[in-house]
């Protein structure tokens, strides 16, 4: 079975500061994405980022940047200049399946609940 | 906003019930993917459709049960509903089934079974 593990539960942050969401994971496809989503206190899942597994640079979207380390299945999240409406849950997401049949679909962490504080 | 629209946002039902959710991909979007998210067991895959057929399935219970449409169009039933049945219904969809094709949410169905 693919796993996905965020291990924080939680976490809170100061305004203005940076904060690191970190996620383990477990694939057998040979190349996939890996993908941070938000879900705000509004629910709407929100993409955040994406990392494909072949690219050697992190992936940055204006704050948000990603530590990828393939050989250690590991996919973290930093936000930079953390702002109030970071606040929500993050999940991280990888691919679902084994050789090639993930169609896309995609297994997902248990989620991280990140407070930003004024 | 994504694209993606979900219909009804809230529902309450009593057990033993059947209800039917419905979900508008993205225009364009081929793929069509169910998810449900509870407390308990967190985001939860639990079946996709690629341009009318099904094409894989995930923790989805024999009372469950999905099609999609030809206008792409999807809707999950759900039947002899249980108190554990009651959980945030989400639906997302791409443009192809592929790995490097990103999922796109709508904003939920919120089901809850008194």
């Amino acid at each position: 079975a693919q796993t996905v593990t965020q291990s924080q539960p939680e976490m809170s942050v100061q305004e203005a500061e940076t904060v690191t969401l970190s996620c383990t994971y477990d694939t057998s496809e040979n190349n996939y994405y890996l993908f941070w989503y938000k879900q705000p206190p509004s629910r709407q899942m929100i993409l955040v980022i994406r990392q494909e597994a072949y690219k050697q640079q992190n992936a940055t979207e204006n704050r948000f940047s990603v530590n990828f380390q393939k050989a250690a299945k590991s996919f973290s999240l930093k936000i930079s200049d953390s702002q109030l409406g970071d606040t929500a849950m993050y999940f991280c997401a990888s691919p679902h399946g084994a050789g090639g049949t993930s169609y896309g679909k995609l297994t997902f962490g248990q989620g991280t609940i990140l407070t930003v504080h004024p | 906003d994504s694209g993606v629209t979900q219909t009804p946002k809230h529902l309450i039902t009593a057990t033993g019930q059947r209800v039917t959710l419905r979900c508008s991909p993205r225009s364009g979007d081929l793929s069509v993917y169910w998810y449900q998210q509870s407390l308990d067991q967190g985001l939860q895959f639990l079946i996709q459709y690629y341009n009318g057929e099904e094409r894989a399935k995930g923790n989805i219970l024999e009372r469950f049960s999905a099609q999609q449409f030809p206008d792409l169009h999807s809707e999950l039933n759900l039947s002899s509903l249980e108190l554990g049945d009651s959980a945030l219904y989400f639906c997302a969809s791409s443009v192809t089934q592929a790995w490097n094709s990103p999922l796109h949410f709508g904003n939920g169905t919120r089901l809850t079974v008194t």
